[in-house]
């Protein structure tokens, strides 16, 4: 069955470092997302991507935060320069929307520790 | 913001016996709804959805109900088996810009299901 894929599973940088979390997609899919989730908080929406673009991104997704789908396969988010707060778990995940059902599909997840 | 509430951080329930799940939302513009399975150290698995033209879908063990005019859903896991511990997370989406749907999520419920 496919599946979303997630690399590195944990990413320890230090503060002020560039991070980047790559994603797999479910082939097939055509909307990605990144989530986030801190330690005993809820699951928080990043970002949106369609059609090569944002659709829509959070409050949290400052200018810090890119993503890109380089190259039809990969799906990444970069951090430019992480702050101790960007300490979470990030998850990926991909939907089809196909026949009226909106699932998404997610990822194993990042855990990214910021010293 | 506390779109999306699941009052309830935690439920133990005996083997064989039903599983009751609650979630409510706020916002009206909500107009598809999830459940989400997570276990430690992976990222959530999609359970079962529900429309808001629905106000039931089942699958198997798993049935969730909705209730428009209280705002409120339910999951019914029965019978409940010692696999079915994790987290359960609710989440709803509407319509949002680039046709996206960003899920919004509750906190999550730990269901403990003892032998």
């Amino acid at each position: 069955e496919p599946e979303v894929t997630q690399t590195p599973s944990h990413q320890v940088t230090q503060m002020g470092q560039e991070v980047i979390l790559r994603c797999v997609p479910i082939s097939n899919h055509l909307y990605f997302y990144w989530y986030r989730q801190i330690l005993g908080q809820k699951v928080e929406f990043l970002v949106s991507f369609y059609n090569n673009e944002i659709s829509e991104k959070s409050e949290i997704f400052d200018d810090q935060f890119s993503v890109e789908r380089p190259d039809g396969s990969n799906f990444t988010l970069k951090i430019r320069s992480t702050k101790l707060e960007d300490s979470a778990m990030y998850f990926c995940a991909s939907s089809y929307y196909s026949g009226g059902g909106y699932e998404q599909y997610f990822g194993p997840g990042t855990r990214l520790t910021v010293t | 913001d506390q779109q999306v509430k699941q009052n309830s951080p935690s439920l133990s329930v005996q083997e064989g016996r039903i599983s009751i799940l609650n979630c409510d939302y706020t916002n009206s513009m909500f107009d598809y709804f999830l459940w989400y399975k997570k276990y430690p150290a992976e990222g959530p698995t999609f359970l079962i959805s529900i429309s808001s033209i629905k106000d039931k879908n089942e699958d198997g063990r798993f049935t969730v109900f909705l209730n428009k005019s209280a705002k409120h859903l339910s999951l019914h896991i029965v019978p409940s088996q010692p696999g079915d511990s994790a987290v359960y997370f609710c989440a709803a989406s509407a319509l949002g810009a680039g046709n996206n749907r960003k899920l919004i999520w509750g906190l999550g419920t730990s269901l403990a299901v003892n032998p």
